[in-house]
């Protein structure tokens, strides 16, 4: 069975600074996606950003880049030039393709404050 | 189109109460996903719909839950003699179909069972 682990309940940043969440998973399939969700407070539940596991190139999208690295089941992610509105609950969470249901499976979460 | 939305918001049930709660996805999705998330953890898969067949149920769908989506649109989620067990936030995911697509979330139903 797949598991994903975020090992950082909470984390803080000053405004502007980077912050890097981590993420580790385990699984024994090859072709797999990964991703980050953001849930803000009271809010639903956003994708931030997405990798495939077949690309060896990491994802970036906007301030927002991961650091996937396939061998040691590790997908991090790194949020730079932060903002009050990063502030939430961000998700990994695992895919596996061969699972027709394309269910996601997420880790426990961690709470992200920005300081102003 | 609004994105995904769940209704009520907010439920407060008494134990052994049976309750039912709605998702109406993204119109022309045709997968549907519940998740249950409960305080400090991720959300956790329960079911998932393509249109109106029931594919998938988590053993945590225990036999008090039962959903359904007829006609491939809305569902609905029902639990039976709810316990306090129960209490929980239930998301409603929608997508189409193939592992590419991104599934959105709508904003929960949290139920609280005293």
């Amino acid at each position: 069975a797949q598991t994903v682990t975020q090992s950082q309940p909470e984390m803080s940043v000053q405004e502007a600074e980077t912050v890097t969440l981590s993420c580790t998973y385990d699984t024994s399939e090859n072709n797999y996606y990964l991703f980050w969700y953001k849930q803000p407070p009271s809010r639903q539940m956003i994708l931030v950003i997405r990798q495939e596991a077949y690309k060896q190139q990491n994802a970036t999208e906007n301030r927002f880049s991961v650091n996937f690295q396939k061998a040691a089941k590790s997908f991090s992610l790194k949020i730079s030039d932060s903002q009050l509105g990063d502030t939430a609950m961000y998700f990994c969470a695992f895919m596996k393709h061969a699972d027709s249901s394309y269910k996601l499976i997420f880790g426990s979460g961690t709470r992200l404050l920005v300081r102003p | 189109d609004t994105g995904v939305s769940q209704d009520p918001r907010h439920k407060i049930t008494k134990r052994g109460q049976n309750v039912t709660f709605r998702c109406d996805p993204i119109s022309e999705h045709n997968r549907l996903y519940w998740y249950r998330q409960t305080l400090g953890q991720g959300p956790e898969f329960l079911t998932y719909f393509q249109n109106e067949a029931q594919l998938e149920k988590s053993r945590l769908l225990s036999d008090r839950f039962s959903a359904e989506r007829p006609k491939g649109s809305f569902s609905t989620l029902e639990i039976q003699r709810t316990e306090q067990g129960d209490s929980a936030m239930y998301l409603c995911a929608s997508s189409m179909g193939g592992a590419q697509n991104e599934q959105f979330f709508g904003p929960g139903t949290r139920l609280t069972v005293l």
